[in-house]
């Protein structure tokens, strides 16, 4: 199993342009999430989807979009990209209930210039 | 609003000694209590986890206290290795269908040998 894996690692893009973020899991997880981590704030929940086409709104949804299309892919979309998303982004699956372990990928880092 | 806090923001602690890291929550909906562990570079993942109807747990080295009527907890890592160096979060979940995780700030931990 490969886990979860994320593309790409790093990535700069400039003020206004737009891009995906690709998040990946291959162990049939229902729960798949975005986060993002930032200096002295800890991991924020962006977007997250309990199962192929449902999503939901996290604590900062704004500025990205998600879609879950199927069980195994969960994309995330900067729509036009501001400094303020500079950030490390983080994509986690689970089983479908609290108290599941969450898997986490090894991130994309972000620089918005 | 932070719904974890989580403190100190850093810990120097010598080889052999006991690493405390505290962490306090406001929500009494939250029923799951897991703590992760970062390395540098890479995502998180699962240290250890509590449920609130259990005021101690331990694996190995590492132990959650939990004080229910206090809405704390802490991680303590007995006999701290170098190997320990990482940033540590505690967090917390809703209970029902959901798995949404709250993270606090983080904890960057060094172990000098």
């Amino acid at each position: 199993n490969a886990g979860v894996t994320q593309t790409p690692k790093f990535q700069v893009l400039k003020t206004g342009q737009s891009m995906t973020l690709q998040c990946a899991q291959d162990m049939n997880h229902e729960y798949m999430s975005w986060y993002r981590q930032d200096p002295g704030m800890g991991l924020r929940l962006i977007h997250y989807s309990v199962g192929a086409g449902i999503t939901d709104q996290g604590e900062v949804p704004n500025g990205y979009n998600v879609s879950r299309s199927t069980t195994e892919d969960f994309p995330l979309r900067l729509l036009s990209a501001a400094p303020s998303q500079t950030s490390v982004y983080f994509c986690a699956s689970s089983y479908f209930a609290t108290g599941y372990e969450q898997y986490f990928g090894p991130g994309t880092r972000l620089t918005v210039t | 609003q932070q719904q974890v806090k989580q403190s100190p923001q850093s810990l120097i602690v010598q080889k052999g000694g006991i690493s405390i890291i505290n962490c306090a929550y406001e929500n009494t909906a939250f029923d799951y209590f897991p703590w992760y562990q970062q390395f540098p570079g890479k995502g998180p993942a699962l240290l250890i986890a509590i449920r609130p109807d259990v005021s101690e747990k331990k694996e190995g080295r590492f132990t959650i206290s939990f004080n229910k009527s206090a809405k704390q907890f802490s991680l303590h890592i007995m006999d701290s290795q170098p190997g320990d160096s990482a940033t540590y979060f505690c967090a917390a979940t809703y209970g029902g269908a959901t798995n949404k995780l709250i993270f606090g700030t983080g904890t960057l931990l060094a172990v000098q040998p």
